[in-house]
Formats: structure tokens, C-alpha cells, sequence
């Protein structure tokens, strides 16, 4: 029979364009998230962190944004280009006294288009 | 450094068989996740360890999954007997510890027939 998979959510933008992939996490313990990044046919990749002590945090060309009060979590990534395509997970991290559980979202797939 | 290093990285077997995947962590981590990735559901933690220790296993689908790690520079994940469901990607991760990013390994894709 014909399988049915994950749908998953789909942002499709133009080269050049700014994207933001949006994400709610489910613990309000939960005390650093992680965004990565999955190419087709490879692990996970880290993109950018931050912890819960902070709200905003920027690296190269991209910015992550924590609301803690809806828990929600954002990506932006600045002038986007073709090697952006890519499926893009949040993580949040469940510390547990003894290292942390790291949880993924479902992830959103970003095509970029030139 | 090599980052981490999953054999095999394809693996096909028949139903019934044992399948062993194996991971080589960054030198220095000290936590190790194993997680799996299918369509139906996602990139799904099966088990992590702490310094060699077994911490949770809840993600373990069934007692048919058993996890291994003897010293900090390898671990195991067996299925016996493996089923065509147990079919994904499995990857291995490590991290430096709490509160750090994992790095992730280029995954098993494992297809039971």
C-alpha cells in the first residue's frame, strides 16, 4: 500500500530573500535549543544555540529568536541562498541532572528558489 | 578531528537476522545520543548515554533494541531479530556534555526485507 509520511512543513522563497522557519518546542524546562540543518543524504548539521537566559542571539546570517512565555522558537537567515535548501529542525535540550535529552521537532524543508 | 564515525553506512539484511550498527564519538564527548529518522515519524532519541552510562532509554521502541557502550570511543546499537519496520536511518550523536550542541554522524540506513 502507498506509505504515508510526515508533511512536512514547506517554505518556499526566492534567492536573495530573507526566510524565518518558526518552531514551538513542548517543555517549559526545556533550558537550550539548538536549530540544525539536513541535507539530503546527511546527519544533522548545528547551525546556531541559544539558552534560555537569552532572547535573541545572532551569528552569520543568521539569527535565532526564544520566546519563552509561548514557547516558540524562530530562525531567520538573511539573504538566502540556494545552498540554504535544506530540511531545518529545532531541538530543544531537557536537562536531567546527568548530560540533557536532546528533542527534535518535526522540521520544516526550506527550497530556495534563484 | 574525524567528527563521528558510523559503520556501516548502508546496511541491507533479511528479517530474522541481527544488525549491529556502530558509532566512534568525537574524542573528548561525553554523551552519545542514538537516534532514528523515518518518514512516518521523524528524528526520534532512542537512547543516550552519559560517561559510558545508559541514562534514558525510554525512546527504545522494544526489547528487540539494545545499546551498547563498553568505553568512551565506541558504542553499539543491536536489533535481533530485526523486522522490515525497523527500517530508517539511524544516526549517532555526541556532545561535550550538558548544555552543548551534538554533532552528528552521516547515519545507517538500514533496510530489513
Amino acid at each position: 500500500g502507498e506509505s504515508v509520511g510526515l508533511h512536512l512543513p514547506t517554505l518556499s522563497v526566492q534567492e536573495g530573500d530573507n526566510s524565518i522557519i518558526n518552531c514551538a518546542y513542548s517543555n517549559s524546562a526545556s533550558d537550550y535549543f539548538i536549530w540544525y540543518k539536513q541535507e539530503s543524504g546527511k546527519g544533522p548539521q548545528f547551525i546556531i544555540d541559544i539558552r534560555s537566559n537569552m532572547d535573541k542571539r545572532q551569528g552569520q546570517r543568521v539569527t535565532v529568536l526564544l520566546n519563552k512565555t509561548v514557547k516558540h522558537l524562530s530562525l531567520q537567515i538573511a539573504a538566502t541562498q540556494p545552498g540554504d535548501s535544506a530540511v531545518y529542525f529545532c531541538a530543544e535540550n531537557l536537562s536531567l541532572g546527568q548530560g540533557g535529552k536532546l528533542i527534535f521537532g518535526q522540521g520544516t524543508e526550506l527550497s530556495v528558489k534563484p | 578531528d574525524a567528527g563521528v564515525i558510523q559503520s556501516p553506512r548502508h546496511e541491507v539484511t533479511e528479517m530474522g537476522q541481527e544488525v549491529t550498527l556502530r558509532c566512534k564519538p568525537i574524542s573528548g564527548h561525553n554523551s552519545l545520543f542514538w537516534y532514528r529518522q523515518t518518514m512516518m515519524r521523524g528524528l526520534e532519541l532512542l537512547i543516550y548515554f552519559n560517561n559510558n552510562v545508559p541514562i534514558d532509554d525510554s525512546g527504545m521502541p522494544e526489547d528487540r533494541f539494545s545499546a551498547k557502550m563498553p568505553n568512551a570511543s565506541f558504542s553499539t546499537l543491536k536489533i535481533q531479530p530485526s523486522e522490515p519496520r525497523d527500517s530508517a536511518v539511524y544516526f549517532c550523536a555526541s556532545s561535550l556534555g550538558l548544555n552543548t550542541e551534538a554533532f552528528f554522524g552521516q547515519g545507517t540506513r538500514l533496510t530489513v526485507v
